[in-house]
């Protein structure tokens, strides 16, 4: 078990363009899900994937932001045209979910800061 | 719709005193419950959860939790508060069905002074 891996760690990038953030979620888990955090708030839901299907997304996920987990292996967010407001950091985690009651908690990786300049 | 609720955004402890973070939840439905804590510039660590059963729940370093559900609360304590307890404190709440998505309070930054 190696974890949740998310790279870049820290982006800086100026408004206007493109970024795109990786997860790796731990192997034999399912579920994986992001997250969106800003300073001085509870990490905020986004979406979420059972192996490759996305099952669920935010309406925080403006049409800017899109999100794919092919092969239900890793996961990449990708924001268009970014914006100031969308400085923040990223989290992924991942769980194994089977029975579909919440008992396997999410793993969370270390997260990408994204900074919009 | 569930929620958390976390009181007071800041909490100040000596070392070697008792912590205490307050977590109240909203849910229309049985609640899975959950504390995470985080370090500067890190991801979310899971100190214990409640899904059933005993109502009081042991996690690591120390901490646990007692689900009260007359009180919809479900507060963290620590006997005795340590230095490197300092970090951000996140309640969560989750429900069967819900896809485990969890959400989250605002989060508690817990200080330890000598």
């Amino acid at each position: 078990d190696t974890g949740v891996s998310q790279n870049p760690r820290h982006k800086i990038t100026k408004r206007g363009q493109n970024v795109t953030f990786r997860c790796d979620p731990i192997s034999e888990h399912n579920r994986l899900y992001w997250y969106r955090q800003t300073l001085g708030q509870g990490p905020e839901f986004l979406t979420y994937f059972q192996n490759e299907a996305q099952l669920e997304k935010s309406r925080l996920l403006s049409d800017r932001f899109s999100a794919e987990r092919p092969k239900g292996s890793f996961s990449t967010l990708e924001i268009q045209r970014t914006e100031q407001g969308d400085s923040a950091m990223y989290l992924c985690a991942s769980t194994e979910e089977t029975t579909g009651a919440p008992n396997s908690p999410l793993h969370f990786g270390n997260g990408t800061r994204l900074t919009v300049t | 719709a569930q929620s958390v609720t976390q009181l007071g955004s800041h909490v100040s402890v000596s070392e070697g005193a008792l912590v205490l973070l307050r977590c109240n939840y909203s849910s229309s439905v049985p609640p899975y419950l959950f504390w995470y804590v985080q370090y500067p510039n890190q991801g979310l660590q899971l100190l214990l959860k409640y899904t059933t059963g005993a109502t009081l729940v042991k996690g690591i370093n120390g901490f646990e939790a007692e689900f009260k559900k007359s009180e919809t609360s479900f507060h963290l304590t620590k006997p005795s508060a340590h230095m490197s307890d300092a970090a951000e404190y996140f309640c969560a709440v989750t429900f069967t069905g819900g896809g485990n998505k969890l959400t989250f309070g605002t989060g508690t930054q817990l200080k330890v002074e000598l």
